[in-house]
């Protein structure tokens, strides 16, 4: 069954730094989106992804936060300069369709980002 | 209250039984979704519904969607010690070119019995 791989599995890293967050999705998937969830909270909307632009994104997703599509097959995160909070699981999604044709995400295992 | 409140928020029933999760919610919404997520693990998703269905079924599981009452509920029978999982609904949303934004609750964290 195609699955949606990310990477690293788990990262730590020193506040202030740049981290990217690397996702592979379904080859003919065509919406990406990242969430992430805090430890103990609920899983949180940060960006959709549609036809190499931004869909829609939330108010977490500020000016620190950016996705890019390289080329035909990855999907990144990049957080430009990271805090504290933004300490939590970071899930890539794909959909092979929109909300109109009522098709599922598939969910990637998630990157544990620890900023210390 | 937000989008996708799940109860209740803990569950603990011996194998063999039934499991019923409820979700509630607040605005329209396209599709509502539930999926199951193991301790650490990625989201796993189980069914999806659509705003005008009422009733769903796959496999163990059944889903109800009341609109009008702007809740859903899972129920998974016969249950397995590999269901114990933690169990999220999700409210879906068309955002501009058709993406879905999915809204989660908190969860319900199933525990079966042996």
């Amino acid at each position: 069954e195609p699955e949606v791989t990310q990477t690293p599995s788990h990262q730590v890293t020193q506040m202030g730094q740049e981290v990217i967050l690397r996702c592979v999705p379904i080859s003919n998937h065509l919406y990406f989106y990242w969430y992430r969830q805090i430890l103990g909270q609920k899983v949180e909307f940060l960006v959709s992804f549609y036809n190499n632009e931004i869909s829609e994104k939330s108010e977490i997703f500020d000016d620190q936060f950016s996705v890019e599509r390289p080329d035909g097959s990855n999907f990144t995160l990049k957080i430009r300069s990271t805090k504290l909070e933004d300490s939590a699981m970071y899930f890539c999604a794909s959909s092979e369709l929109g909300a109109e044709l009522y098709y599922g995400y598939t969910f990637g295992s998630g990157t544990r980002l620890t900023v210390v | 209250s937000q989008q996708g409140e799940e109860d209740p928020q803990a569950l603990s029933i011996q194998e063999g039984e039934n499991a019923t999760m409820n979700c509630s919610y607040k605005t329209s919404i396209n599709n509502l979704q539930w999926y199951r997520q193991n301790s650490g693990r990625g989201l796993v998703h189980l069914i999806l519904i659509r705003s005008n269905e009422r009733e769903k079924h796959s496999g163990r599981l059944r889903v109800t969607l009341d609109t009008s009452k702007k809740s859903s509920s899972l129920l998974i029978t016969a249950s397995r010690a590999a269901d114990t999982a933690s169990y999220f609904c999700a409210t879906a949303a068309l955002t501009i070119q058709g993406a879905q934004k999915l809204v989660f609750g908190q969860g319900t964290r199933l525990t079966i019995n042996p």
